[in-house]
Parts: C-alpha cells; sequence; structure tokens
C-alpha cells in the first residue's frame, strides 16, 4: 500500500532555531517528492519539488533532501520565524500516472515561540 | 501566489440544504481536483478533472457532484448536506510540466448543523 509517513507529528521550537522535520514513504513507482507549507485556514503552498534524481533542493531557509534509496526525505528550515507556524506537508507522486497521483502525508505541525 | 479562488470561505448551513462551493482558477489549467481535509489529518482527493466536460470521481467516496463547462471554473454541489458533510474543501489546478505542480486555493470551511 502505497503511504507517506511524516515525523515528528507536531513540534514546538524557539525563534531562532533550526529544526528538521522527516518524511518516509513507501509509494512505488516514484516522480517526485513535494514539500508544503499550509498555514492554518489555508491551502498548501509549495516549498520544493524534487525528482529521482535530485538530492536536496533549496527554498530560501528551506532545505529538503532525497534519499530514493531509503525512501526518505526531510526538510530542514534554519533561523525559524513566527511566521514559519504552518503545518509542513510531504506530498509523493508516483509515475506513469496521467493524473499525477499524489499520495499526502499527515503533516507535521510547527509551532515557532518568540 | 497562485491564481485560484475559493468562495464562500467559510459556510455554516442547516442539515438538508443544498449548496455550491466555487472554484475558478485563471491560469488556463486544464486539470483541477477538489480535496477534503479533516483538522490533523491528510487531504483526499473527492473530485478531478481533465477538461471540459470531463469529470471523475476520487479516491474518497463523496456524495458530492462536480461540473466542468468551462476551464477556469469547477464548482462542487452538495444536494442536500448532512453533519457528516463538515470539512474544508480544498480546489487546486495544476499544470502541464512533468512534475504536474499543483496550486491550490485558500479553502472552504463548510460546517452542516
Amino acid at each position: 500500500k502505497n503511504q507517506v509517513e511524516q515525523s515528528p507529528q507536531s513540534l514546538i521550537i524557539l525563534e531562532g532555531k533550526n529544526c528538521t522535520l522527516q518524511c518516509n514513504y513507501t509509494v512505488s513507482p516514484f516522480s517526485n517528492l513535494r514539500w508544503y507549507k499550509q498555514d492554518t485556514g489555508r491551502g498548501p503552498v509549495s516549498l520544493t519539488i524534487m525528482t529521482f534524481s535530485e538530492n536536496t533542493k533549496s527554498n530560501g531557509r528551506y532545505t529538503a533532501t532525497l534519499d530514493a534509496d531509503t525512501k526518505q526525505s526531510s526538510l530542514h528550515i534554519t533561523a525559524s520565524q513566527l511566521s514559519d507556524s504552518a503545518s509542513y506537508i510531504c506530498v509523493v507522486s508516483d509515475r506513469g500516472s496521467t493524473l499525477g497521483r499524489l499520495y499526502f502525508g499527515r503533516g507535521t505541525q510547527l509551532t515557532v515561540w518568540p | 501566489e497562485a491564481d485560484i479562488y475559493q468562495t464562500p470561505r467559510y459556510l455554516v448551513i442547516g442539515t438538508g440544504k443544498k449548496i455550491t462551493l466555487e472554484c475558478s482558477q485563471t491560469m488556463g489549467h486544464d486539470k483541477m481536483y477538489w480535496y477534503q481535509q479533516d483538522p490533523g489529518m491528510e487531504l483526499h482527493l473527492i473530485h478531478y478533472s481533465y477538461g471540459v466536460n470531463s469529470t471523475e470521481k476520487g479516491d474518497l467516496s463523496s456524495e458530492s457532484t462536480v461540473s466542468r463547462i468551462r476551464t477556469e471554473h469547477f464548482p462542487l454541489t452538495l444536494e442536500s448536506a448532512r453533519p457528516s458533510h463538515t470539512s474544508q474543501y480544498l480546489c487546486a489546478s495544476s499544470d502541464l510540466t512533468l512534475t504536474y505542480e499543483q496550486y491550490f486555493g485558500p479553502g472552504t470551511r463548510l460546517t452542516v448543523t
């Protein structure tokens, strides 16, 4: 069964600190892995998309890594800000589907305290 | 910021009412989607469309229906709302690049009393 598991479920850090969120998946075949940020009451916004051949991708203070062999990904946030408080969702797309089928994790709820 | 819009943003209605959730995008995307999301849970695909006059049911069974008469418009309708329909409904559209980047609207928070 294709699944996407994220950890931790929730995380609280102080402003200015770094943190790393984890994503493990069993989706096969694999096309790409995305990280989305979802603010409370809003739709998800894409942070990064990585294909099979990419190991790391950055978007400002966000850096995502991908190990396609172990089927693991991480999202590292540096110098956290209050505005980083949100749910971070890992999404994996399978290959060969004209729909571009997406498998969603439940997200990690990050809270940044001042 | 993606050019995809949803109205209303919040809706509280009584059981048995008919409702339509609106979704429109100005990016010219052929593919559009409706997702349902409960608090702390993953998004579930309930409907999708490849283009005008094309609609399909998603992975999660839903009593809602959709239509796609125009490329930019993908409304979702519930003929008779029930408390079990209380949820957040997210609309999305995607481009035709290899990664099928999906752009999400802000969502409609529906509460059925």
